[in-house]
């Protein structure tokens, strides 16, 4: 057990829809990254919070939000859902930015 | 931008044999590199990460990697393999001097034949 959690662990929706994927990290940590993980894109870096304040951006889409709460959960926002967005969502966490990454065992995102 | 490559898409070893997954980075400063493994219906478990110092790292299983600043690699290995062993691995990276954000390559598969 990585001690990050994320909820739901699978969810399923329709075309257009929004959902709201979460995570907690783990006791102590600041840092929070997501992750898309696809069988033709592999893990793709979305976006870093370090105690709630946007530190990065990676190629995430518009349709997509984020935001970090000062309890230090964090929400990943999907909206207007397509077929593409199918994946496999991670949220890691790490005391620092040259420490290792926490995952947790992931949301799994079936648009239908 | 920063950037890593691993250019094995599967790997093959026989039980018992050496083995060595490949990763080369780009990056316009210094980098922390990072090694990460994942077991099917599994998060990423972390292995190992260079940030200075010694070459040579020695992580979890096993694991040790070699880095290479000339040639911008920083390649997994293992003296022997063990059918345990199989599984997806991913190579990292972060410039330290650029933005935060840690780029992952694009997955080996590690198959380890008994």
């Amino acid at each position: 057990d990585s001690g990050v959690t994320q909820t739901p662990k699978h969810l399923i929706t329709a075309t257009g829809q929004r959902v709201t994927l979460r995570c907690s990290p783990r006791s102590g940590d600041l840092s929070v990254y997501w992750y898309q993980q696809s069988l033709d894109q592999g893990l793709q870096f979305l976006i870093h919070y370090y105690n709630g304040e946007e530190r990065a951006k990676g190629n995430i889409l518009e349709r997509f939000s984020a935001q970090q709460f000062p309890d230090l959960h964090s929400e990943l926002n999907l909206s207007s859902l397509e077929l593409g967005d199918s994946a496999l969502y991670f949220c890691a966490s790490s005391v620092g930015p040259s420490e290792k990454l926490f995952f947790g065992s992931g949301t799994q995102l079936s648009v239908l | 931008a920063q950037s890593v490559a691993q250019p094995e898409d599967q790997v093959n070893v026989a039980e018992g044999n050496p083995l060595t997954v490949k990763c080369t980075y780009s990056v316009s400063g210094n980098p922390y590199l990072f090694w990460y493994v994942q077991y099917p219906n599994r998060g990423l478990q972390f292995l190992l990460k260079y940030i200075t110092g010694d070459n040579l790292v020695k992580g979890s299983y096993g694991f040790e990697a070699e880095f290479n600043k000339s040639q911008t690699s920083f390649h997994l290995k293992k003296p022997s393999a063990l059918v345990s062993d199989s599984a997806l691995y991913f190579c990292a990276v972060r410039d330290i001097a650029g933005a935060s954000k840690i780029i992952f390559g694009s997955g080996t598969r590690l198959s380890i034949r008994p």
